[in-house]
């Protein structure tokens, strides 16, 4: 069973460019979390998203940020205009269920903005 | 709302010796309380969580953590650190009845000395 995965690994977009981060959760997962890392900082809870619903989006910015996570395939963050201040590293968990149930990891993508 | 302290940035340690990392929390009713751990470029392990039950928790790679409620406190344990767990750890909690919305701490780098 793989991991939760992310991609692209590393992402580098010029100022008021579109990123497009791509989130596969474990098989059997329909839960993806979505946080960011900013440097020398801790995770800061972004978006919340079952199958096609968006659950709790309390931690996106009002503006230029958007998730999805449709019936088939990955969970999407898009970035819309990105601005230096987006460069981050984007990490996405998945759980089968949101309640008593552990919560794993990609291993992120690191959007630079140039 | 809740939070978590991580009062210590950075922490060395040698081979061999005890570890302690400290985390304080937050929180309005009984939290779920995790321990992370994140190598160079990579994403979250868990090493631990707590529920409820026993408050001395054991983990994966030797860790423990006890829960102490009085103190509002979590903190992680090691007997003997080993090079290898060089790292930064991160102390998260979630919301009573589980839910993977985790507040993370800042973090702590560890580094340990040969």
């Amino acid at each position: 069973n793989a991991g939760v995965m992310q991609n692209p690994r590393h992402l580098v977009r010029r100022r008021g460019q579109e990123a497009r981060l791509r989130c596969s959760p474990m098989k059997g997962h329909s839960h993806v979390y979505w946080y960011r890392q900013l440097p020398e900082e801790g995770l800061k809870f972004m978006v919340y998203l079952q199958k096609e619903n968006i659950i709790d989006e309390s931690g996106m910015p009002k503006e230029r940020f958007s998730a999805e996570f449709p019936k088939e395939g990955p969970s999407i963050l898009r970035i819309q205009q990105v601005v230096r201040g987006d460069s981050a590293a984007y990490f996405c968990a998945s759980s089968p269920r949101d309640g008593g149930s552990e919560a794993f990891f990609g291993q992120g993508t690191r959007l630079t903005v140039v | 709302a809740q939070s978590v302290t991580q009062p210590d940035i950075h922490i060395t340690v040698s081979e061999g010796a005890s570890l302690e990392l400290r985390c304080n929390y937050s929180y309005g009713a009984t939290p779920y309380l995790f321990w992370y751990v994140q190598s160079p470029g990579q994403g979250l392990q868990l090493l631990l969580k707590y529920f409820s039950g026993d408050t001395l928790v054991q983990g994966i790679k030797g860790f423990e953590a006890e829960f102490k409620r009085s103190q509002s406190s979590f903190n992680l344990r090691k007997p003997s650190v080993h090079w290898s767990d060089a790292a930064e750890y991160f102390c998260a909690v979630g919301p009573t009845g589980g839910g993977n919305k985790l507040t993370f701490g800042t973090g702590t780098q560890l580094k340990v000395e040969l």
